[in-house]
């Protein structure tokens, strides 16, 4: 499944480092979302792009920063994170409007923050 | 505070046998339902949804049931297969949450040949 694409998969970073998540659809939707899995816990949803437009951002700390370019693509930047940010993100596109838009997910770009 | 709980981490059921996997949700807005498969190292694949309008949406081997009185909806895969091995999250969302879905922990399924 090519659908959604993420770049890298892997990922261990400094808390002083600046680092972005690279995320790609290639479904023509129009909605895209970054979601946080931690162990044990649910996926929780950080931020939502509807036609590149931000809707939501879930009390997410600055550290993270998102950007949509286009309806494809999906960034999310990083800057002095904490160990417990460590995890496992995750994103997802769907098509707003049409029926209930189920979400496809990328692989996940697994982040350790040491 | 989670909208969507799944109280089972885990499952182990015989191949051939049925498999059920159990959601609740607090939410009574909530209109449309939604089945994840993932597998290790690969991201939550779509597998069933159902909406608010129906009580049962069947796909080949998966069923989902859904029970708006008890807030309670099920996942039956019949007969369970060991490539259905996998963590199994439900999604809930639409009403008043536009298109946010809220995630449970997931199940995790182990079929034994």
């Amino acid at each position: 499944e090519t659908g959604v694409t993420q770049t890298p998969r892997h990922l261990v970073m400094g808390m002083t480092n600046k680092k972005s998540l690279k995320c790609e659809q290639h479904l023509g939707h129009n909605a895209m979302y970054w979601y946080k899995q931690s162990a044990k816990k649910p996926l929780e949803l950080m931020f939502v792009y509807n036609f590149k437009e931000q809707t939501e951002n879930n009390s997410v700390p600055s550290r993270f920063s998102p950007e949509c370019p286009n309806s494809s693509h999906l960034f999310l930047h990083l800057h002095t994170l904490q160990p417990e940010d460590s995890a496992l993100y995750l994103c997802a596109s769907s098509q707003v409007g049409r029926g209930k838009g189920e979400q496809y997910f990328g692989p996940g770009t697994r982040l350790t923050v040491t | 505070d989670q909208q969507v709980k799944q109280n089972s981490p885990s499952l182990s059921v015989q191949e051939g046998r049925i498999s059920i996997l159990n959601c609740d949700y607090t939410n009574s807005m909530f209109d449309y339902f939604l089945w994840y498969k993932k597998y290790p190292a690969e991201g939550p694949t779509f597998l069933i949804s159902i909406s608010s309008i129906k009580d049962k949406n069947e796909d080949g081997r998966f069923t989902v049931f859904l029970n708006k009185s008890a807030k309670h909806l099920s996942l039956h895969i019949v007969p369970s297969q060991p490539g259905d091995s996998a963590v199994y999250f439900c999604a809930a969302g639409g009403g008043n949450t536009g298109n946010q879905f809220y995630f449970g922990t997931g199940t995790s399924l182990t079929v034994i040949p």
